[in-house]
């Protein structure tokens, strides 16, 4: 069975400082991986997602993340934290059959002014 | 076009009453998915549409949860004697798989249900 281990249910970063979320995964085959943004009272956004091929995957405002097969991670980062980042993060990995998403327990970041 | 639609968005109701949920999918997704978001849980995947195959409902917690997709389109998830445990966000998705394992699933704002 495949899983996602998010460390840090909450990340708390100063406005223009790094955000770094981290994302484990465990998988028999090659996954395939997302990272949802959600903001409060809404639902989830994709913020990016790898399949194959470049490992370094760019998304959606400012973030990406990087795909590491030896460390088993999908790690999201952004170099320059905005306040409007604040909301909660879920990594997720896609099932062998492709009919469902399995999530991590989510990272709720807070941006300090 | 619009993005996946939910109804209603707050639900509030008795245990043991049975209650509807509604989802409209991305015009053209065949494929359909339920989620439930609650505090003890975080996100369960519950059961998934695709075309005209059967359900795969492994995710349902309970034989009183039940779904069904009419038309290949709009979806209703049915909680019946629903007890406080249920209380949770029901998150709808859907997506249109160029190949299953590369297809995204896009959210509804999801319908927060509270039984008291």
């Amino acid at each position: 069975a495949q899983s996602v281990t998010q460390l840090g249910s909450h990340v708390s970063v100063s406005e223009g400082a790094l955000v770094l979320l981290r994302c484990n995964y465990s998988s028999s085959v090659p996954p395939y991986l997302f990272w949802y943004v959600q903001y409060p009272n809404q639902g989830l956004q994709l913020l990016l997602k790898y399949t194959t091929g470049a490992t370094l995957v760019k998304g959606i405002n400012g973030f990406e993340a990087e795909f590491k097969k030896s460390e088993t991670s999908f790690h999201l980062t952004k170099p320059s934290a905005h306040m409007s980042d604040a909301a909660e993060y879920f990594c997720a990995v896609l099932s062998n059959a492709g009919n469902m998403l399995t999530f991590g327990g989510g990272t709720r970041l807070m941006v300090k002014p | 076009g619009a993005g996946v639609s939910q109804s209603p968005s707050n639900k509030v109701t008795e245990k043991g009453k049975d209650v509807e949920l509604r989802c409209d999918p991305i015009s053209g997704h065949t494929a359909l998915y339920w989620y439930r978001q609650s505090l003890g849980q975080g996100l369960e995947f519950l059961i998934y549409f695709q075309g005209n195959s059967a359900p795969d409902k492994s995710g349902l917690p309970s034989d009183r949860f039940s779904a069904e997709r009419t038309g290949g389109s709009v979806s209703t998830l049915t909680i019946q004697r629903t007890q406080q445990e249920d209380s949770a966000v029901y998150l709808c998705a859907s997506s249109q798989p160029l190949d299953f394992s590369t297809d995204t699933q896009y959210f509804g704002p999801g319908t927060r249900l509270t039984v008291l």
